[in-house]
């Protein structure tokens, strides 16, 4: 069975930096691309970027770019994202989901995300 | 807000048909296939539809999607308590080459 599973919430200081991992099993992190995605409260969903399925490959909403970076582990079958100098409307549910490109295109599974907390 | 347009909320009562609208531009819902997914409280969103109509393995096909220019819906049919979460759209849009998203939509089960 596939699956994705999130390390636990976090709470950060404003101008501090969190990595949040996204453990795949059933499958292999590096045989499809993994997007990230985050909802802050009382906003929708927001995509972040993406990493190719062979660790390449990045791209990275605008918004964030210069502020995150996405890698993969092939040996812990983990993808991280690490976003850079938070403020507190950072603060959201992060979501890694794994992109789907042969029999569609979508992200067919998702973690069950990671709350993450900016506050002084 | 989000770039592609839900209602907030829907409701029903079980038994019932409802359907959730989800509404974009050219550069996405009308260019891209649309995705549904449900999330039920404190879990991972499941996908639902994919490619506009089409559903994984495991859905029930009171589950439908379809899509129509820029517009898209899904129809929830045979209405279920264990139905009530929220559902969101998504689409690839060119413009932003980039997810893009509905605000998503809570349904309640009367």
């Amino acid at each position: 069975q596939v699956q994705l599973v999130q390390s636990g919430g976090e709470v950060k200081k404003p101008g501090a930096s969190v990595k949040v991992s996204c453990k795949a099993s059933g499958y292999t992190v590096t045989s499809n691309g993994i997007s990230w995605v985050r909802q802050a409260p009382g906003q929708g969903l927001e995509w972040m970027g993406w990493i190719s399925a062979d660790n390449d490959n990045t791209n990275y909403a605008q918004k964030f770019q210069g502020r995150v970076t996405m890698t993969t582990e092939t040996y812990t079958n983990t993808a991280y994202m690490e976003l850079r100098s938070l403020r507190s409307d950072d603060t959201a549910v992060y979501y890694c989901a794994r992109e789907e490109a042969t029999v569609f295109h979508g992200l067919d599974v998702w973690g069950q995300g990671t709350t993450v907390t900016v506050s002084s | 807000q989000s770039v592609l347009t839900q209602p907030p909320s829907a409701s029903g009562t079980p038994g019932q048909r409802v359907t959730i609208s989800c509404s974009g531009s050219r550069s996405n819902i009308g260019s891209s296939p649309v995705n549904w997914y449900q999330r039920l409280p404190g879990t991972a969103p499941k996908l639902l539809v994919y490619t506009n109509n089409q559903r994984p393995s495991g859905v029930p096909d009171r589950f439908s999607g379809s899509k129509s220019g820029t517009s898209a819906s899904l129809a929830i049919s045979g209405l279920q308590s264990d139905d009530e979460a929220d559902y969101f759209c998504a689409a690839w849009d060119d413009s932003l080459t980039g997810w893009v998203f509905g605000g998503g939509t809570k349904l309640t089960v009367l």
